[in-house]
């Protein structure tokens, strides 16, 4: 079966640094995304990888290991904002996306 | 707006009615999507149209539940019948892309539905 697996809640220190994963097992790979989902908002696009390595986008970084099934999404200087649940989804073969369950993180002052 | 928009952006009502959420995704996305999410969990796919016809329909929960989308545009989700277990978050999604792939999803703030 296909699987995406993250931790359910993580949390962290506003100013620090935070590193959320994501392994996925799927039939095929097309991409990975990363969306933010703020508690009772729809989800926005963070970033999307398709081949290996990092993607940095100002505080927010992304990297991919296709041989590993592995991607995490760094967050730096966090901020309280940044309070909210972040979701990984892979693009398999078939291009349909498989959403995992999202991670809630928490910032604490 | 230039953003996807959803009506209503909640839904109460009594279990065995019929309720149709809508979705206007954003002007030019040819692809449309509809998400579930219940309470604490992920997103649980539903259908995807690409222009006025949905080559994917694998994730329609029930045959309670149907979709249509006119004038590559506007969407509507049926959902006849409603249970309790019906009750969650309506999501939909657009992207420009002229299939299920690559493309960045933008979301519409959502459907609320509490099924009584």
């Amino acid at each position: 079966g296909q699987n995406i697996d993250q931790p359910t809640e993580m949390t962290a220190t506003e100013g620090a640094i935070v590193q959320i994963n994501c392994t996925y097992q799927t039939s095929g790979f097309n991409g990975l995304f990363w969306y933010q989902q703020h508690a009772g908002e729809a989800p926005t696009f963070l970033s999307y990888n398709v081949l290996d390595g990092l993607e940095e986008k100002g505080r927010f970084s992304s990297f991919l290991s296709r041989s590993k099934g592995y991607s995490y999404l760094l967050l730096k200087e966090l901020q309280m904002k940044d309070s909210a649940s972040y979701l990984c989804a892979v693009l398999d073969s078939n291009y349909q996306l498989i959403w995992g369950a999202g991670t809630k993180l928490i910032i604490k002052p | 707006g230039a953003g996807v928009s959803q009506s209503p952006s909640n839904k109460v009502t009594e279990k065995g009615k019929d309720v149709e959420l809508r979705c206007d995704p954003i002007s030019g996305h040819t692809a449309l999507y509809w998400y579930r999410q219940r309470l604490g969990q992920g997103l649980e796919f539903l259908i995807y149209f690409q222009g006025n016809s949905a080559p994917d329909k694998s994730g329609l929960p029930s045959d309670r539940f149907s979709a249509e989308r006119t004038g590559e545009s506007v969407s509507t989700l049926t959902i006849q019948r409603t249970q309790q277990e019906d009750s969650a978050v309506y999501l939909c999604a657009s992207s420009l892309a002229g299939a299920m792939g690559t493309d960045t999803q933008y979301f519409g703030p959502g459907t609320r539905l509490t099924v009584l």
